[in-house]
């Protein structure tokens, strides 16, 4: 079954400090791999996305890394920002599943 | 201004009424997309579709309708509304001639829908 696994599910980090939020798919056949960021009360926004070939993308303080082989993916967020407080969803094609999504929250 | 717009934004509703949610989009997008959101759960995709009269269903689309009679506007209706179809509803939008190999999604702000 084609499914797409986030976690942790939520995650409280302090302000500028970093953190690394994880996606573990199933899906098959893959096509890529998308990160979007979704503020309370809005749509998702893209942020990045990595076809088969590519195994890193990076958006200012948001990298993405994608290892194929073991159907894992990470967005690593750098000097973190109270502004990146949010759900970051997961999505992952061909099927196009989305996951479940990551809460984070900046603290002063 | 918004590309991707929604109304309503909230909408409360009682068991067995019929609701219409609206999209409208000035990206001049021909893929349209319905999706809901529950907490906890992934978006799933409701209804899609690649162009004027084209419509397609997508992993739950039973208990709902679509029509999409322009390019620039695709509407979901609940012919019937029951208490589990309480949900956000994402309108989406993509062009996969910009790129296609990734096909990105532009979503609008969501309908808050309530069925009691």
């Amino acid at each position: 079954k084609n499914q797409v696994e986030q976690s942790p599910q939520s995650l409280i980090i302090l302000e500028g400090k970093n953190c690394t939020l994880q996606c573990n798919y199933t899906v098959s056949p893959f096509s890529n791999l998308r990160w979007y960021k979704q503020d309370t009360g809005r749509g998702p926004v893209s942020l990045t996305i990595m076809t088969f070939s590519e195994n890193t993308k990076s958006n200012g303080r948001y990298t993405a890394t994608l290892d194929a082989d073991t159907k894992q993916s990470s967005l690593h967020i750098t000097a973190s920002q109270l502004s990146d407080s949010a759900s970051y969803i997961c999505v992952v094609s061909g099927d196009m599943r989305f996951g479940a999504g990551t809460r984070l929250t900046v603290k002063p | 201004d918004a590309d991707v717009t929604q109304t309503p934004r909230n909408r409360i509703t009682k068991t067995g009424k019929r609701i219409m949610l609206e999209c409208s989009q000035t990206k001049g997008h021909d893929r349209m997309y319905w999706y809901r959101q529950d907490p906890g759960l992934g978006l799933r995709l409701i209804y899609y579709s690649f162009d004027v009269k084209d419509i397609n269903k997508g992993e739950i689309s039973d208990g709902y309708s679509v029509s999409r009679q322009a390019q620039a506007k695709f509407s979901l209706s609940l012919e019937s509304a029951i208490p589990n179809q309480t949900a956000l509803y994402f309108c989406a939008t993509s062009d996969p001639e910009a790129s296609a190999s990734t096909d990105t999604q532009y979503f609008g702000p969501g309908t808050r829908l309530t069925v009691l």
